[in-house]
């Protein structure tokens, strides 16, 4: 157990909709990082918040956008799906900002389904 | 962040050592090299990091070439638990918009 949480574990919807994505990072790291994974592009970043503030930007699409709260949780919102947003989506966290220095602390992930 | 090249798949047999290796000819000064490995079903886990040196903790060892264009993730003594996709990346501070860890080596282990 990694200490990172993530909610939902499964998630199937329409295509057209939105969805929210939630993780809680390990208790005293302040970097949360979200992931995708698909079969065909393997892990890819899309964005880093430290301390509620955006730290770096991967290829993360116009529809897609992320924030960190005060307690330091942290949102994946997912705008109009398409069928190519099926994936699983990873959160992790580390205890600093400067993400080549520190390890990163993955959650169990969020399998999307959209159909 | 610079492109790594893996191995698609190694095979050891449990006890053994096992050396995965990562090729990054195109590694600036400020990248980090990063393992990491993902068991089925799970998210990835930590494994080792290293910038020139060689490093070594209680998971495995981390040799860096000394032109830092390539590295080697060994582990000392395989077991059937560390059957799992290793991925070699790298990382610096800063945005990267195409930062994607491809599709790693997968070690399966032989009892």
């Amino acid at each position: 157990d990694s200490g990172v949480t993530q909610t939902p574990k499964h998630l199937i919807t329409a295509t057209g909709q939105r969805v929210t994505l939630r993780c809680s990072p390990r208790s005293g790291d302040l970097s949360v990082y979200w992931y995708q994974q698909s079969l065909d592009q393997g892990l890819q970043f899309l964005i880093q918040y430290y301390n509620g503030e955006e730290r770096a930007k991967g290829n993360i699409l116009e529809r897609f956008s992320a924030q960190q709260f005060p307690d330091l949780h942290s949102e994946l919102n997912l705008s109009s799906l398409e069928l190519g947003d099926s994936a699983l989506y990873f959160c992790a966290s580390s205890v600093g900002g400067d993400r080549q220095l520190y390890e990163q602390y993955f959650g169990p992930g969020t399998r999307l389904t959209v159909t | 962040d610079a492109k790594t090249t893996q191995p698609n798949s190694m095979e050891s047999n449990e006890e053994e050592p096992v050396h995965l290796p990562c090729n990054h000819s195109t590694i600036s000064g400020t990248d980090y090299i990063h393992w990491y490995r993902q068991l089925p079903s799970q998210g990835p886990e930590y494994v080792i990091h290293g910038l020139t040196s060689n490093v070594n903790n209680r998971m495995a060892s981390l040799a860096i070439a000394e032109d830092r264009k390539s590295s080697t993730l060994i582990l000392h003594r395989a077991t059937l638990r560390d059957a799992a996709v290793y991925y070699c990346i790298l990382l610096r501070a800063g945005n990267n918009r195409k930062l994607i860890w491809g599709l790693g080596t997968s070690l399966a282990v032989n009892p």
